[in-house]
């Protein structure tokens, strides 16, 4: 089992509505949890994070944790064209120190 | 702030020549990663330093990877000798302490014929 799981897609959403995108982590001890987007031949940018059970929202994003299933989700409204980019879960492992593993990532289409 | 500073962007470079990677982090970043990227592995974590020390090397592939940073605003990556397994996008990324999550810079392409 990899530490960190995400469906690779391409998850393809009409202009306008709800992306979601799961990831499901395997340390149970894990703290902190990340959201990256990457555009083709460009860097990850971090874009959400999430250290408690429950919902955070930052504009059309929102973040959701599961600690007992050990699921983390994104959520992006309003998807925009602007939106398709692969998008990256990562997580920081109990005793890891600072370290973050990262999953494969969901590549998410919007299409007009 | 500039951001993460890598150079070079891109390198080509024949099998068995010797490359390296630079990496200026944030400033005031206490954390310098340096990760590698392909399609087939993802993002892969090679080292880390704390404060200017190694703190995991565990990701390294082999000893002709090596990672120094002699100072808080410079780190270097080296392959000696390089070979064509080695192509992949190298990202150097900093991080001010745990929990915040890291800034990435642009990445080294690295091509090895």
């Amino acid at each position: 089992q990899k530490e960190v799981e995400q469906n690779s897609g391409p998850l393809s959403v009409p202009e306008g509505a709800i992306a979601s995108l799961n990831c499901t982590y395997s340390d149970r001890g894990s703290q902190s949890f990340f959201w990256y987007r990457q555009y083709s031949g460009k860097s990850p940018e971090l874009i959400m994070f999430i250290y408690s059970n429950g919902d955070k929202e930052d504009g059309r994003f929102t973040a959701q944790l599961n600690k007992a299933s050990q699921y983390v989700s994104l959520l992006i409204r309003d998807s925009q064209p602007s939106d398709s980019a692969t998008y990256l879960c990562a997580v920081n492992p109990k005793a890891a120190g600072n370290k973050l593993t990262f999953g494969g990532g969901t590549r998410v289409l919007v299409k007009p | 702030d500039a951001g993460v500073i890598q150079s070079p962007r891109h390198e080509v470079t024949e099998m068995g020549q010797e490359v390296t990677l630079r990496c200026k982090p944030i400033s005031g970043h206490d954390y310098l990663f340096w990760y590698r990227q392909t399609m087939m592995r993802g993002l892969e974590l090679l080292i880390y330093f704390n404060n200017n020390v190694p703190i995991d090397d565990s990701g390294m592939p082999e000893d002709r990877f090596s990672a120094k940073m002699p100072n808080a605003s410079f780190s270097t990556l080296k392959i000696q000798p390089s070979e064509p397994r080695d192509s992949a996008v190298y990202f150097c990324a900093s991080s001010p302490r745990t929990g915040f999550g890291y800034t990435f810079g642009s990445g080294t392409r690295l091509t090895v014929v």
